[in-house]
């Protein structure tokens, strides 16, 4: 069964840029499907950041597209999320998850991590 | 943007039947797009619906999912409701809508609040 694992700083300056880490286990990230990273501000809903195929191929939320960058690391069998300029309304709880495809759900959440951003 | 619409909460008594909607700002929705996640306090989000209608192995057959079928002459419409029957303390929790569209899009609806009194 496939598990995701986040991991990275849980306080960010405004103005620099968020880095996490998701590492996948029991599943090879280069034998397919999507993988995204989702975030959930503090009382509030679930907002799409970006996916990869697995290939290498990137989708990034409209809103977040100029600040936004998804890679993958397939030697550690892991992908990483880069959000620039942050500010306070980046704080949220950031999770990672498997997309088997367009037509099938997230799963696999990590257990999320909140970042902060605060000077 | 392609934007996905629910009631910000719902509330109905333990035994009844409590549904909640999703509607899609434009187009459609295609059925088998549309996911269902229920999210407790503290945890990540669970699919109870996955496919429009279809029920992952675990959850409970109080949970369905369906399209609107007012508009419809294929599978397409631009609504997707969530239902729970027999509702339980337990069932108390966010339910989020999650559809994906064309331009390669994940988005998810507001979430909604059950409350079970």
């Amino acid at each position: 069964q496939v598990q995701l694992q986040e991991s990275g700083p849980g306080l960010v300056k405004p103005s620099e840029t968020l880095s996490l880490t998701c590492t996948v286990s029991g599943y090879s990230i280069s034998s397919g499907y999507y993988w995204g990273w989702i975030r959930q501000p503090p009382g509030k809903g679930l907002e799409w950041i970006g996916s990869m195929y697995h290939s290498g191929s990137t989708y990034y939320n409209p809103s977040l597209k100029s600040r936004v960058t998804i890679s993958v690391d397939t030697s550690k069998n892991q992908f990483s999320l880069k959000l620039s300029s942050v500010t306070a309304a980046d704080t949220a709880v950031y999770y990672c998850a498997r997309i088997v495809g367009a037509t099938q759900p997230f799963d696999g959440w990590g257990q999320g991590t909140l970042v902060t951003v605060s000077s | 943007n392609f934007m996905l619409t629910q009631p910000h909460s719902v509330s109905e008594s333990p035994g009844k039947t409590v549904t909640i909607s999703c509607t899609g700002s434009s187009g459609s929705i295609a059925s088998n797009y549309v996911q269902w996640y229920q999210q407790r306090p503290g945890s990540a989000p669970t699919t109870v619906i996955y496919e429009g209608n279809q029920r992952p192995s675990g959850v409970p057959d109080r949970f369905s999912g369906s399209i609107d079928s007012s508009s419809n002459f294929d599978s397409s419409s631009n609504s997707a409701s969530l239902t729970i029957s027999g509702l339980k303390t337990e069932d108390e929790a966010d339910y989020y809508c999650q559809s994906y569209d064309s331009s390669n899009h994940w988005v998810f609806g507001g979430g909604t609040k059950l409350t079970v009194l």
